[in-house]
């Protein structure tokens, strides 16, 4: 089955620096990658998501992309804030009625003011 | 807020105990989704329903089962509880059930297992 690596555990930045996370997949079927950001005490919400036909999506400050070959994605924040301190998830997902749901352990970012 | 319900908030049982945690999706998602999360850990997916049958399937122990009801509501029936299970519930919705679209997290149940 599908088996998701994610690193850095933990991520400490100054504000205004960029971030990066990195997750590594095992299925070459996967085809759907998102990223989830919770809140200390809350759901996790999708920040931003990509599919393998899509090698980069940006969305503000936010941007993902995707390397299918070497089965890597990474979550880029830039310009970060406080706000932006959370725990980050990333997923692999076959999108065929659902036969992997397999999210990485998670990023513990803290920004630093 | 998401849309999608969650009750209870906070359990509290003993061990052996059996204990039902209920969902409701967000209105016209056909699609519900079960996970685990224990403290400081990621998220596990359990399982997956769609439009009252199940869809997916993911490390959810025998002892633990779900249904999805015409209504679509959904119940995560946990039997025989151990220690260990004492985590937090989530459960999340989603318009189709393909796995490609976001999930819609609820807040999710806090179980205690003494």
């Amino acid at each position: 089955g599908e088996n998701v690596e994610q690193h850095p555990s933990t991520l400490s930045v100054q504000e205004g620096d960029s971030a990066v996370i990195k997750c590594t997949y095992s299925d070459s079927a996967s085809n759907y990658f998102p990223w989830y950001k919770q809140e200390l005490g809350k759901r996790p919400q999708l920040i931003i998501d990509i599919r393998s036909n899509v090698g980069e999506k940006k969305d503000q400050r936010i941007a993902v992309t995707l390397n299918k070959t070497a089965k890597h994605f990474s979550l880029h924040i830039t310009e970060t804030q406080p706000e932006d301190s959370a725990v980050y998830f990333c997923a692999a997902i076959l999108d065929n009625y659902g036969q992997n749901f397999v999210f990485g352990p998670g990023t513990r970012l803290s920004v630093l003011p | 807020d998401s849309g999608v319900t969650q009750t209870p908030k906070h359990l509290i049982t003993a061990t052996g105990q059996r204990v039902t945690l209920r969902c409701s999706p967000r209105s016209g998602d056909l699609s519900v989704y079960w996970y685990q999360q224990s403290l400081d850990q990621g998220l596990q997916f359990l399982i997956q329903y769609y439009n009252g049958e199940e869809r997916a399937k993911g490390n959810i122990l025998e002892r633990f089962s779900a249904q999805q009801f015409p209504d679509l509501h959904s119940e995560l029936n946990l039997s025989s509880l151990e220690l260990g299970d004492s985590a937090l519930y989530f459960c999340a919705s989603s318009a189709d059930g393909a796995g490609g679209d976001e999930q819609y997290f609820g807040p999710g149940t806090r179980l205690t297992v003494t």
